[in-house]
């Protein structure tokens, strides 16, 4: 059973464009949500995070917006650049666990 | 500073073949991770490593993976009696401290292909 689930499988924006990324949950004892990025090659680096007890956070271009009520939470990268072209993934952990649960990935690619 | 270190890069072996796969973590890192990543698939978690205590092997899929990590340091990963769907990224991350909202700082991955 997959605890959670991200969207779209892959996503082609064109620079200066925006990029979402969606992902839902089941469990509702997640209490930390970070987002990874993959460039080939490297392994995941996290890139941002955040706790339901807010409804966005904002660093730089990056934005989490987060619904609790609908158990969903979506990556925003504004003013997307080719150098954003990775693979994002977004992972949930409760507390008491060191362990994240990760959806599948998005590839992102950012066309010039 | 250093980060994460892997080896090898990349590992192709014969079905059946015994591999290791190792993990140098951040200094005084006291938690350490592996990972399984598949095409299209997430990061499966497979054991995690927390100072003198005992591992949580719960992830492993198959007595045929085992992990030790020695001195609290450097780790191996060993499959044995490879199955070509034992092909994957093999990643390894650490973390200061291992709590909730600890960052885990990843390595670059082994890429095992088994033929």
């Amino acid at each position: 059973q997959q605890q959670v689930k991200q969207s779209p499988q892959s996503l082609i924006v064109q620079k200066g464009g925006i990029s979402i990324i969606n992902c839902a949950y089941e469990n509702t004892a997640f209490d930390y949500f970070p987002w990874y990025q993959q460039f080939p090659g490297k392994g995941p680096a996290l890139l941002i995070a955040i706790r339901p007890d807010v409804s966005e956070k904002k660093e730089g271009r990056f934005t989490i917006s987060f619904n609790k009520s609908a158990k969903q939470f979506s990556l925003h990268i504004m003013d997307s650049q080719p150098g954003d072209s990775a693979t994002y993934f977004c992972a949930a952990r409760f507390g008491g666990s060191y362990i994240p649960t990760f959806g599948r990935g998005t590839s992102l690619i950012v066309h010039p | 500073g250093a980060g994460v270190s892997q080896s090898p890069s990349n590992k192709v072996t014969e079905k059946g073949k015994d591999v290791e796969l190792r993990c140098d973590p951040i200094s005084g890192h006291t938690a350490l991770y592996w990972y399984r990543q598949s095409l299209g698939q997430g990061l499966e978690f497979l054991i995690y490593f927390q100072g003198n205590s005992a591992p949580d092997k719960s992830g492993l899929p198959s007595d045929r993976f085992s992990a030790e990590r020695t001195g609290g340091s450097v780790s191996t990963l060993t499959i044995q009696r490879t199955q070509q769907e034992d092909s994957a990224v093999y990643l390894c991350a650490s973390s200061y401290g291992g709590g909730n909202t600890d960052t885990q700082y990843f390595g670059p991955g082994t890429r095992l292909t088994v033929l």
